[in-house]
């Protein structure tokens, strides 16, 4: 079975100062991960994924993200975070054969200005 | 990215009645499309699996007689919610593949029964 553990419900910080939200993941075989974020009201925009490579993703918005495989993480990260990243973000596994993907329970962030 | 709309984005109705839901995947074709359903402030609960000219499969727990779904085209899939109750009242999202690895999702339609 597979599963996305996000540790945070709540993620504040100041405007202009880095972001990170927290994803570990367990998954049979080869991971591939993704990071979602959603708007009020919205369904889920695409932010960034890793399926193999660079363990370091640049996606959208200025966002990335560092897959570990030893702490079978992969956290999301933006160096300077703007209030308009205010949202509630989702990390997403599948194996390398499933094409279900298994969400965590997600993370809001708020920025304050 | 590939784009998937949803149609309606909100509707109210009375309860017992039904409401269909269509999603669309606009600029690629989709043998499968996914339907979830999200609660306020929660995660996505996958509820089925549309593939295209067979049966959807669904997830335990889903009652299939009253979500119908209906995958006739390589771009469009259809959720019914059948008799509709106040408890389904929710949001529902489509999602579906490229032609790569990820999975695009629809804006969401917001079901609400009275």
């Amino acid at each position: 079975a597979q599963s996305v553990a996000q540790p945070e419900d709540q993620v504040n910080v100041a405007e202009g100062n880095p972001l990170t939200v927290k994803c570990t993941y367990s998954v049979s075989g080869n991971p591939y991960l993704f990071w979602y974020v959603q708007y009020p009201n919205r369904g889920l925009q695409f932010l960034l994924k890793y399926i193999t490579g660079d363990n370091l993703v640049k996606g959208s918005y200025g966002f990335e993200a560092e897959f570990n495989k030893s702490q079978t993480s992969f956290h999301l990260k933006k160096p300077s975070a703007l209030v308009s990243d205010s949202a509630l973000y989702f990390c997403a596994v599948r194996g390398a054969n499933d094409y279900k993907l298994s969400f965590g329970a997600g993370t809001t962030v708020t920025v304050r200005a | 990215g590939a784009v998937v709309s949803q149609h309606p984005s909100r509707v109210i109705c009375k309860s017992g009645t039904s409401v269909k839901i269509e999603c669309r995947s606009l600029d690629f074709q989709a043998t499968t499309m996914f339907w979830y359903r999200q609660f306020p402030k929660q995660s996505l609960m996958l509820m089925a699996t549309s593939n295209e000219g067979s049966k959807a499969t669904y997830e335990q727990g889903v009652e299939k007689d009253k979500f119908l779904i209906n995958h006739a085209s390589l771009t469009l899939s259809t959720l019914t919610v059948t008799s509709a109750h106040p408890e389904d009242s929710s949001f529902y999202i489509c999602s579906a593949y490229d032609a790569g690895e990820t999975q695009y999702f629809g804006p969401g339609t917001r079901l609400l029964v009275l």
